[in-house]
């Protein structure tokens, strides 16, 4: 069975840092592009980024460049959200969340929520 | 940025009805890579459709998708109490990937 489980949500304040985890079980890791898609409250989806199996491509939402750093270890089955300079319009549930073939998202983990307040 | 569109905001139906849910594209979607999600209350979203008109696993067969170009649509055949929720529409053709706003299909 498929299983993310992200870690690392707090409440942190503006201008500070986070970094998300989320361990894949189930799987082989190592064979699939990872997301990370974030939720406001009350709001839609928003990707934020995502990972190539080998972690040499990289893609972001232009509103995280800059700011957010997606990295994953194949050796631990893990992929991580280093989120720098946070503001409140970052505050969200952080979804980890594995691709299909196509760059849709396929599994889902439960989400991690992180605040960003004063 | 391709901008995804949905319609209706909120669709209201009664169980045992036809749903039909918009999503449309402001330029082309490459190769027609849309997917179609529903997500529950306090739940993590779930892939219903992929490549437009392609069924994930585990997605019953009321569930149908079709379009391509800029125009796309979900249609569940007859409503069943489990499907009230919100979905939202996706592309994956061009980066960066982008949701559509959701549509709430809510029960009459």
């Amino acid at each position: 069975e498929v299983q993310l489980v992200e870690s690392g949500g707090r409440l942190v304040q503006p201008g500070g840092s986070l970094r998300l985890s989320c361990t894949a079980s189930g799987f082989s890791f190592s064979n699939f592009w990872m997301s990370w898609v974030r939720q406001a409250p009350g709001k839609g989806l928003e990707w934020v980024a995502n990972i190539k199996q080998d972690g040499d491509k990289k893609f972001y939402v232009d509103s995280v460049k800059g700011r957010f750093t997606i990295s994953r270890d194949n050796a631990k089955n893990s992929l991580y959200l280093q989120m720098n300079s946070l503001g409140v319009e970052d505050t969200a549930v952080y979804y980890c969340a594995r691709d299909g073939y196509g760059g849709y998202q396929v599994y889902w983990g439960q989400g991690s929520l992180v605040t960003v307040s004063s | 940025e391709i901008v995804l569109t949905q319609s209706p905001g909120t669709l209201s139906l009664s169980p045992g009805e036809r749903a039909t849910l918009s999503c449309r594209a402001s330029q082309s979607v490459s190769s027609g890579y849309l997917a179609w999600y529903q997500q529950k209350p306090g739940q993590a979203p779930r892939l219903l459709m992929y490549d437009a008109s392609r069924w994930a696993t585990g997605t019953p067969d009321r569930f149908s998708g079709s379009g391509s170009g800029t125009d796309f649509t979900l249609t569940i055949s007859r409503v069943e109490p489990e499907d009230f929720a919100v979905y939202y529409c996706q592309q994956y053709g061009s980066s960066p990937i982008t949701f559509g706003q959701g549509t709430r299909l809510e029960m009459k």
